[in-house]
């Protein structure tokens, strides 16, 4: 069981350029997340997925987009790269469960994308 | 605004001693705080988790906290090994929200 992969491990970009970032998991989660992790900070939310077809923004989207067309897959796409999104990318996936009202939703993480822009 | 704050950078303890990790947060429509584990080059794992009806759980070495009134959770590990030495980020969600606010981490370093 594969859980949540992400592609590529590392990757540096020049000013400018564009990537994809991507993410597929196997567990049939309709909740799929990308953060960014910064050096001593936690993890941002940049978008995130209830469900194919269905994305909104998180915390810091500026710069990035997002697609959800199945439920296996969630690419992250950044265009006109710039130093400031120079960081670590971690997917994540979930799925919704109900502990007495509360929603419990335990997050299933990638081991993330390592990105440089120069 | 940071919602969810984990005060302390880092944490160092002996093996075997008790590791007691803290978190604050400022949302009062929180109502499912969990922590997190992540060792170096990998993704963060899921530890335990805690619901706001309950004050405790357990699981094993570690249990969480949660004091409502104080807005304050923390993480207990008794006793602290060597192999726990990581960073912890401790998150929180709500009902109706298909997300969770995360901590900056706390880094734990467990000596032998």
């Amino acid at each position: 069981n594969a859980g949540v992969t992400q592609t590529p491990k590392f990757r540096i970009l020049k000013i400018g350029q564009s990537m994809t970032l991507q993410c597929t998991q196997d567990m049939n989660h309709n909740y799929m997340y990308w953060y960014r992790q910064d050096p001593g900070m936690g993890l941002k939310l940049i978008y995130y997925s209830v469900g194919a077809g269905i994305t909104d923004k998180g915390e810091v989207p500026n710069g990035y987009n997002v697609s959800r067309s199945t439920t296996e897959d969630f690419p992250l796409r950044l265009e006109l790269a710039a130093p400031s999104q120079t960081s670590v990318y971690f997917c994540a996936s979930s799925s919704k469960r109900f502990v007495g009202t509360a929603v419990s939703q335990p997050q299933h993480f990638g081991d993330g994308t390592r990105l440089s822009i120069l | 605004d940071q919602q969810v704050k984990q005060n302390s950078p880092s944490l160092s303890v002996q093996e075997g001693r008790i590791s007691i990790l803290n978190c604050d947060y400022t949302n009062s429509m929180f109502d499912y705080f969990l922590w997190y584990k992540k060792y170096p080059a990998e993704g963060p794992t899921f530890l335990i988790s805690i619901s706001s009806i309950k004050d405790k759980n357990e699981d094993g070495r570690f249990t969480v906290f949660l004091n409502k009134s104080a807005k304050h959770l923390s993480l207990h590990i008794v006793p602290s090994q060597p192999g726990d030495s990581a960073v912890y980020f401790c998150a929180a969600s709500t009902a109706y929200a298909g997300k969770s606010t995360f901590g900056d981490g706390t880094t734990l370093t467990v000596k032998p």
